[in-house]
């Protein structure tokens, strides 16, 4: 299994602003993920955060609005850019653990936003 | 995006009862992983299936990876308060897109003490 931390566990912010969220793993891992939870609804994959280049975005995600670093192994920042209300949501950082095909997603606890 | 079928979408049930939620996919998985998120958490992993027929137990929790790959099922048996949550089926492909785990729409437990 893995630990993962994320800061902040929930803000409150206004809109036109951006926030930034960090994602620590207590292990070196290759592949970590930012999904998107909006309220009462299923998780979305956002991107998956390559170490070393640049993150691999799903589609209706982009750069822009969800800038992605991963400076290391262990850690990862996703950052909601100039935010809306309708970026209020749940914000959940995977990291996968195994190989082959047997291979596993770990989620971290969360940052919980509300763009007022 | 794509989304699995999960069904059923909430279960109200007695504390001792059994609970079976499944999900369906018209295409085929390489794993089947379903997770526990509680109010305020994050997605828990519960059981991971990686071989088409597969048969898993946790404790209380027993899931199966379909035949066709294109289903699993979980179930519950004797249920406990302590249950109460939602419950997300995820399947994973492997190659082109990495990350590609697809979720469910989640199936809301409550559970009558």
């Amino acid at each position: 299994s893995a630990v993962i931390s994320q800061k902040p566990s929930r803000d409150i912010c206004q809109r036109g602003t951006s926030l930034t969220i960090q994602c620590q793993v207590d292990s070196q891992v290759t592949m970590m993920f930012w999904y998107r939870q909006q309220p009462g609804q299923s998780l979305t994959l956002i991107a998956t955060a390559n170490q070393g280049s640049e993150a691999t975005y799903e589609s209706g995600f982009v750069i822009d609005k969800f800038p992605i670093s991963r400076p290391n192994l262990t850690f990862s920042t996703l950052t909601v850019s100039n935010m809306s209300p309708e970026d209020s949501s749940i914000y959940l950082c995977s990291v996968e653990k195994g190989t082959g095909g047997a291979r596993t997603q770990y989620f971290g606890p969360g940052t919980r936003l509300l763009v007022l | 995006g794509q989304q699995l079928n999960q069904s059923p979408q909430s279960m109200f049930i007695q504390e001792g009862e059994d609970v079976s939620m499944n999900c369906t996919s018209s295409s085929i998985f390489n794993t089947w992983l379903w997770y526990k998120q509680d109010p305020g958490e994050g997605p828990v992993l519960l059981i991971a299936l990686y071989k088409a027929g597969e048969l898993t137990s946790n404790g209380r929790l027993t899931a199966q990876f379909g035949i066709t790959r294109k289903d699993s099922f979980l179930n519950i048996s004797a249920s406990i308060p302590s249950d109460v949550g939602i419950y997300f089926c995820a399947g994973q492909r492997y190659g082109g897109s990495q990350g590609n785990l697809i979720f469910g729409k989640g199936t809301k437990l409550s559970v009558k003490p």
